[in-house]
């Protein structure tokens, strides 16, 4: 079985520029999630989506990020304008809709160096 | 107070000893938890879920302590293999959410 796939693994942006990522989660998940991993940190929700529905996205600055899953599949974040510190691992993950329902498969993620 | 926390380390391990670390959490209605692994510029990955008062896979053994709400990891006859850092991780009561730690370091050397 396919794992979750993002791209791209890495992105060296200057600041106020902007960038996207994008994420194929693993085939039949409904549920998929972004989050934010800064350096020496757990990582941080940023938005849940339920097929092409979003379901949380209380933690996402939404002044400067976006996210889509417009067919219930893939999905994209992007940000625009990048700030300094949102340099971190932006990591895409997916879980299924029959038990264990609790449990996510985390993609190899996109690290983003903002400069 | 955070919704989990845990020692950053890093818990440096001679190898074939063994090591624990503990995780606590502010939710006292939490009735089970996840260790995830994450290896160095890695992903996290499950490593144990428990949906009681503890598991044991191997040589890897997690106990939930719910009246000092805290959860620990205990790692017998450490392999070099197992230098990760380690995520406690609660599941929200609804909607399939994941509250994560900060993760403990753990260093094992020959």
């Amino acid at each position: 079985e396919a794992g979750v796939a993002q791209s791209p693994r890495y992105k060296i942006i200057e600041k106020r520029q902007s960038v996207a990522f994008w994420c194929n989660p693993i085939s039949g998940h409904a549920t998929l999630y972004w989050y934010q991993q800064i350096l020496g940190q757990g990582p941080k929700l940023l938005i849940q989506f339920q097929n092409n529905g979003v379901v949380d996205d209380s933690q996402l600055p939404k002044d400067r990020f976006s996210a889509e899953r417009l067919k219930g599949v893939d999905s994209t974040l992007k940000i625009q304008p990048a700030k300094l510190e949102d340099s971190a691992v932006y990591l895409c993950a997916s879980s299924s809709d029959t038990p264990p329902t609790d449990t996510q498969y985390f993609g190899p993620g996109t690290r983003l160096t903002v400069l | 107070r955070k919704e989990v926390e845990q020692d950053p380390g890093p818990f440096n391990v001679p190898e074939g000893a063994t090591v624990a670390f503990n995780c606590t959490y502010s939710n006292s209605a939490s009735q089970s938890f996840f260790w995830y692994r994450q290896d160095c510029r890695k992903e996290p990955k499950l490593l144990m879920s428990v949906y009681s008062s503890g598991n044991e896979d191997g040589r890897f053994t997690a106990q939930l302590n719910r009246a000092s709400q805290y959860i620990s990891l205990l790692i017998r006859d450490s392999k070099l293999s197992d230098s990760a850092t380690y995520l406690c991780v609660l599941p929200r009561p609804a909607g399939n959410k994941l509250t994560f730690g900060g993760g403990t370091r753990v260093l094992v050397k020959p």
